[in-house]
């Protein structure tokens, strides 16, 4: 079992509507977690932070469930420029420290 | 801030010879990663930094490969002799600090090993 896994996509949207995408992580002792983007052939940048309360970032919101170690994004009104790879996080930090990446989820939107 | 700079961008070599990257993390980072990244792997984490010192290379695939960094501004990623299963594109990236803080990657270096 793969330490995180995530939707395999792609993902096929229309503008407007609202996509969801989750993510699980295996090791219990994972300690923060983040969404990135990446666009292709670029590099990955940080969409946003993932808190155990929930976060909320405009159209964009995350959520962690730490009891079923689960991450979920959820993108709202969608955007022709939401089409991107979205990658899920990990940072293992007992005895040590890792990140660990998601092998991402393709998201097109389409007009 | 010039944000993370990697060079060169592109790289061709053929198989057997000395490949090196390098990076400059962001001014004032005290953490900087190493990352590969392939179509059949994703993105792994090859190596970090903490304050110019290795903490962690469990990631680095073989004794082919080595990083250092000799001071808080350059990093080096040095494949010896270079294989065709190497090709992929290398990040760098580095971050205020290693435990919870973003990381910001540069612009990658594109490894072609024929």
């Amino acid at each position: 079992r793969k330490e995180v896994e995530q939707d395999p996509g792609p993902f096929n949207v229309p503008e407007g509507a609202t996509v969801a995408f989750n993510c699980t992580y295996s090791n219990s002792a994972s300690q923060s977690f983040f969404w990135y983007r990446q666009d292709c052939r670029k590099e990955p940048k940080l969409l946003m932070s993932v808190y155990s309360s929930g976060n909320e970032d405009g159209r964009f919101t995350a959520q962690l469930n730490r009891a079923s170690q689960y991450i979920s994004l959820l993108i709202r009104d969608s955007k022709l420029s939401d089409s991107a790879t979205y990658l899920c996080v990990v940072n293992k930090g007992t005895g040590g420290f890792k990140t660990i990446f998601g092998a991402g989820t393709r998201l097109f939107v389409k007009a | 801030d010039a944000g993370v700079i990697q060079s060169p961008r592109h790289e061709v070599t053929e198989m057997g010879q000395e490949v090196t990257l390098r990076c400059k993390p962001i001014s004032g980072h005290n953490s900087l990663f190493w990352y590969r990244q392939t179509m059949m792997r994703g993105l792994e984490l090859l190596i970090y930094f903490n304050n110019n010192v290795p903490i962690d290379d469990s990631g680095m695939p073989e004794d082919r490969f080595s990083a250092k960094m000799p001071n808080a501004s350059f990093s080096t990623l040095k494949i010896q002799p270079s294989e065709p299963r190497d090709s992929a594109v290398y990040f760098c990236a580095s971050s205020l600090k290693v435990r919870d803080y973003e990381q910001y990657f540069g612009p990658g270096t594109r490894l072609t090993v024929t």
